[in-house]
């Protein structure tokens, strides 16, 4: 079966310092992987997304950036966090086939709190 | 670009009512997925209804798509206390691109 992992689960960082979050798809192969980001209390906001290794979608221009170094890894990162950084941030993974519904599959999420 | 938007954004009802959210978006659709978040955890999938079907049910979920008015309902019968969470509405936009957009959410309160 397939499984999504998130780390860390919670992360406290200063103003200023550098972010890496890291999300990793097991037990399936070529996912489309996607970064959101929720504020407290609100909906997603897509941040990026990548359907295949060294293809990147970015959806808000930020000092945030992603990559994705191997099929199934997908990593947020930023070389200066800013205050409002801060936020619940979720992975997910979907696979499209012939027939096969776009049902995405989400991580447990991490929340990073920005200081 | 669209965005999915619920209604109401809370809701709280007596265990055993039913509770109806709704969903309103503004470009054209392949389908229409509903996804149910606990507090403070990552998404679970509810439902999937394409844009060619009208109504689909799976359990104590009901879910209606009227594409003329683009919006679309989900209907959870004889709630219970665990069905407290937000539930969030997503659609494919554009459509065929992987990219997914998601509604602003609506808050259940289901009180025992």
């Amino acid at each position: 079966s397939q499984t999504i992992h998130q780390w860390p689960a919670t992360l406290v960082q200063p103003v200023g310092s550098p972010l890496s979050l890291e999300c990793t798809v097991e037990g399936t192969s070529n996912p489309n992987l996607y970064w959101y980001r929720q504020a407290a209390g609100r909906g997603l906001q897509l941040l990026f997304y990548s359907v295949g290794i060294g293809q990147i979608s970015s959806e808000v221009p930020q000092n945030l950036s992603a990559s994705r170094p191997q099929d199934r890894q997908f990593i947020l990162s930023s070389k200066k966090l800013l205050l409002s950084d801060s936020g619940f941030y979720l992975c997910a993974w979907s696979v499209r086939g012939f027939g096969m519904a776009d049902t995405q599959y989400f991580g447990p999420g991490t929340r990073l709190t920005v200081l | 670009s669209q965005q999915g938007e619920e209604d109401p954004q809370a809701l709280s009802i007596q265990e055993g009512e039913n509770a109806t959210m709704n969903c309103s978006y503004k470009t054209s659709i392949n389908n229409l997925q509903w996804y149910r978040q606990n507090s403070g955890r990552g998404l679970v999938h509810l439902i999937l209804i394409r844009s060619n079907e009208r109504e689909k049910h799976s359990g104590r979920l009901r879910v209606t798509l009227d594409t003329s008015k683009k919006s679309s309902s989900l209907l959870i019968t004889a709630s219970r206390a665990a069905d407290t969470a937000s539930y969030f509405c997503a659609t494919e936009d554009p459509p065929g691109t992987y990219k997914y957009i998601f509604g602003t959410g609506t808050r259940l309160k289901v009180l025992a």
